[in-house]
Order: C-alpha cells, then sequence, then structure tokens
C-alpha cells in the first residue's frame, strides 16, 4: 500500500493562476479531509468528505472547492490563488470518522 | 485566543531524559485527545489517542487527559536523537470523532547525543 500520496510535492504559482492538488489514497478509506499548515497556526482543516459524493467546509474553506467523485482520489482546487494561501497542504484519510487519520507528506505551494 | 495552546519550543534535552510535552485548551466539549509526531518535510503521524480522561501509555510514550485542568501531556522516556520532531497535539468533540480536528501550534523537541 502507498498510503496517502499528494501530488505536487513542490509548486509556485502566479497570483491568480489556478491550479488543482491532487490526493489518492489505496487503503479504501471512506473519510478524506484537507489541511493547511502555516507558522505559529497550526493545522488548519480546509474541507473534508465523509464518502464519495459528499462533501463539507471546515474551517477555512475559503477560497478552495473539492469534490469527491471515487473513494480513492479527493483533489483541492484553488481557483484564483492569492498570497495568503502560500502554505503546506496536507491531505488525510481514514477508515470512518471514528478512526485516526493517515496524513500524506504534503504539497509545499508557495503563491507570488 | 487560541482553542489549543502549545508552547512552540524548541525543547532541547540530552539523550536518556523524559520529555514532558503539554497543552492547553479552551473548549470543554473536546473529547478526543491525539498527539502526532512531525518529521522536518514529512506529514504528521499518529503517536497515540485516547477518549475522554486518563493515562494512555504505548512503550516508551505515555499521555495523560485532564479535563478537569483543560491540560494534556505526552511524556516520552529514555528519550532518543530518534525522538527530535515536532510534536502535535490535536483534539475534537465527542460528535464528531476524527472528523474536525483543531490542532496546537506543535512543540519543536532536539534530542542531543
Amino acid at each position: 500500500n502507498a498510503g496517502v500520496t499528494q501530488t505536487p510535492k513542490f509548486q509556485v504559482l502566479k497570483t491568480g493562476q489556478s491550479m488543482t492538488l491532487q490526493c489518492a489514497q489505496d487503503m479504501n478509506h471512506e473519510y478524506m479531509s484537507w489541511y493547511r499548515q502555516d507558522p505559529g497556526m497550526g493545522l488548519r482543516l480546509i474541507h473534508y468528505s465523509v464518502g464519495a459524493g459528499i462533501t463539507d467546509q471546515g474551517e477555512v474553506p475559503n477560497g478552495y472547492n473539492v469534490s469527491r467523485s471515487t473513494t480513492e482520489d479527493f483533489p483541492l482546487r484553488l481557483l484564483s490563488a492569492a498570497p495568503s494561501q502560500t502554505s503546506v497542504y496536507f491531505c488525510a484519510s481514514s477508515f470512518d470518522v471514528n478512526s485516526p487519520l493517515h496524513f500524506g507528506n504534503g504539497t509545499r505551494l508557495t503563491v507570488t | 485566543q487560541k482553542e489549543v495552546e502549545q508552547d512552540p519550543g524548541p525543547l532541547s534535552v540530552p539523550e536518556g531524559a523524559i520529555v514532558s510535552l503539554n497543552c492547553t485548551y479552551s473548549n470543554s466539549a473536546f473529547q478526543y485527545f491525539m498527539w502526532y509526531r512531525q518529521y522536518s518535510r514529512k506529514g504528521p503521524e499518529l503517536l497515540m489517542y485516547t477518549y475522554s480522561s486518563g493515562n494512555k501509555e504505548d512503550g516508551r510514550f505515555t499521555a495523560q487527559v485532564d479535563k478537569s485542568s483543560k491540560y494534556i501531556s505526552l511524556f516520552i522516556r529514555d528519550s532518543q536523537p530518534s525522538d527530535s520532531a515536532t510534536y502535535l497535539c490535536a483534539m475534537s468533540e465527542g460528535n464528531t470523532g476524527f472528523q474536525k480536528l483543531v490542532f496546537g501550534t506543535g512543540t519543536r523537541l532536539l534530542v542531543s547525543p
């Protein structure tokens, strides 16, 4: 099992550009989520999904879109990147909402 | 004020020392309490979790929860250089399980040989 795979590992965007951060898991986990990690702020929940076709907002959802068309994939879309979205993004999954999260190794995004 | 407070460190100790890492919180609805370890350029990995109050031990690691004081601790015995990492506490309300975690900012631990 590869676990939780995030691509790309690094990305530099210009303000206003769009991109999709990819997240895939091969553990047949129902629950998936996206967090961002910023210095002095800790990890903060952006969006989460309890299963295919179901998504919901977390603490900091503005500027991000998600969809969950399959159990395995949970992409995070930035429609118009802003410097405030410079961060490290982590995808996480778990068997269900009462099971511990498994994290990917992150995507480091810089918006100039 | 943040819901979860954690001293960022760094905390420097010699090999073999007992390490104490702590978090305080303000939300009395928190029921799940977790400790994650994060190495540089890696994702967090779960060390331990507890539900409600009490202690839990796993090898060299002991987690304690004091809900009356809104205070949780992680103790590491016989610390090793490989324990050098950032330790994140995380919590969630009872009705959300692991769905919506609130994290501390992390404490950086350095264990010198």
